[in-house]
């Protein structure tokens, strides 16, 4: 099955501590999208990139880093200097860069910060 | 960037049609409406997007209207599945990705 996949679902992580958030897809993608999502609101974007190798900022991406290192892969890490780690993490991607095409999104993964 | 204006919540009775709406009056001629839902805990999903005609899929139906200021998303026959937030978004021009406001909460009551 082609798809995006995010793991893991839940992950909890103690104040302080740098987590790696998992995104794969194996629709041959150009583009993948970071987004993230507080209660009753909808979503933000952190970062984005548009090829291998290449990655923008996204409207909040102060404590957060992402690489690009494969065309399937984009991690994102969420480091100590962001201040509310708690969220729900989605991660998208669209054969092209552009709000016009159509953005496929994986299933996310809900971040707890004790 | 043209921005979108939809209701906070809207519910429907099971069976009948939920037509959302959506203002974009500062829409130009050349960008597209697009609408996605997204279901409790889970990633958004892409519905249908449209320019100035009318556009049906399996999923739903989209009415824009002439002056294209507005649009409607219709379900036909609702469901308790279609119980989920729908962003109505016209997306920036160029590379840009989408840009999520908070939508319109539709609760299918059965």
């Amino acid at each position: 099955d082609g798809g995006i996949t995010q793991s893991p679902k839940y992950l909890f992580r103690k104040e302080g501590q740098n987590v790696t958030l998992s995104c794969e897809q194996n629709l041959n993608h150009d583009a993948m999208y970071w987004y993230r999502q507080d209660p009753g609101q909808g979503l933000r974007l952190i970062y984005y990139s548009q090829i291998v190798n290449d990655f923008q900022k996204g409207d909040i991406a102060e404590g957060y880093s992402v690489s690009r290192e494969k065309k399937e892969s984009f991690p994102l890490t969420v480091t100590s200097a962001q201040k509310n780690p708690t969220a729900f993490y989605l991660c998208a991607s669209s054969i092209l860069a552009g709000g016009w095409n159509e953005q496929f999104f994986g299933p996310g993964t809900r971040l707890t910060v004790l | 960037d043209a921005k979108t204006t939809q209701p906070p919540s809207m519910d429907c009775a099971e069976g009948r049609a939920a037509n959302l709406p959506c203002n974009h009056s500062t829409i130009s001629g050349n960008e597209y409406v697009y609408w996605y839902r997204q279901i409790h805990s889970q990633g958004p999903q892409y519905i249908i997007h449209g320019l100035k005609n009318n556009e049906t899929n399996e999923m739903a139906s989209l009415i824009i209207t002439e002056d294209r200021k507005s649009s409607t998303l219709i379900l036909p026959h609702a469901t308790l599945r279609d119980t989920a937030v729908y962003y109505c978004i016209v997306p920036p021009p160029g590379n840009t990705p989408l840009v999520f406001g908070k939508g319109t909460r539709l609760s299918v009551i059965a």
